[in-house]
């Protein structure tokens, strides 16, 4: 079945860096866009970034831009999420989710991963 | 404060109908589609239409969605206990290359 699993330590300090990972199965990685989301404790939706099918075009909001880099690699059907220069305002859940191959919206969500800033 | 202004809550008893706003600009709603996302209390979001008003398999007739102008909205009829959840809205935004959620909105079936 179709699946995204995120993974990536959970607590790191203001200025540091972390990485994320989504690891995707169950259909063919390389025809579908992949978007990054993330949700501050009671808080809201907010998009992170997104990479193209063919991982040549990245989109960040200016909140992340700069410090967040989006990757994939499609050998091992991934999306990464690298995060620099942490702030407190980066605590969240982090979800990974799918673009549908024929329309804008994100039809296929991971089930999150925590990350915690914290000195 | 976001670009996508929806309603924080909304509220109606078991079996009647609710409809939630979403609010943008040309540059998103009235020129991208609109995507709906359900999100339960302690789960990830899930999409429950797309395209401004299309249902993915397994939602239910009783969701249903349109958009018109800049404005965009989700009716669900017959309300039940499990529709409780934080209901969000969603688009491109062609000026700002950005993807855009609306802040949320909570529904509450009394």
């Amino acid at each position: 079945q179709v699946q995204l699993v995120e993974s990536g330590r959970g607590v790191a300090q203001p200025g540091t860096s972390l990485r994320l990972s989504c690891a995707t199965s169950g259909f063919i990685f390389r025809k579908h866009a992949m978007h990054w989301v993330r949700q501050a404790p009671g808080k809201g939706l907010e998009w992170v970034a997104l990479i193209s099918d063919d991982g040549r075009n990245q989109h960040y909001p200016d909140s992340v831009k700069g410090r967040f880099t989006i990757s994939r690699d499609t050998s091992k059907s991934v999306v990464y999420l690298q995060m620099n220069s942490l702030t407190f305002e980066d605590t969240a859940v982090y979800y990974c989710a799918r673009r549908s191959d024929s329309s804008n919206a994100f039809d296929i969500w991971g089930q999150g991963t925590g990350v915690t800033v914290s000195s | 404060q976001s670009v996508l202004t929806q309603p924080p809550s909304v509220s109606a008893a078991p079996g009647q109908k609710v409809t939630i706003s979403c609010s943008g600009s040309t540059s998103n709603i009235g020129n991208n589609f609109v995507s709906w996302y359900q999100q339960l209390p302690g789960t990830a979001p899930k999409l429950v239409i797309y395209d401004n008003s299309k249902r993915p398999s397994g939602i239910p007739d009783r969701f249903s969605a349109s958009a018109s102008g800049t404005s965009a909205f989700l009716g669900i009829t017959g309300l039940q206990t499990g529709d409780e959840a934080d209901y969000y809205c969603g688009t491109w935004d062609s000026s700002l290359s950005v993807w855009l959620f609306g802040g949320g909105t909570r529904l509450t079936v009394l």
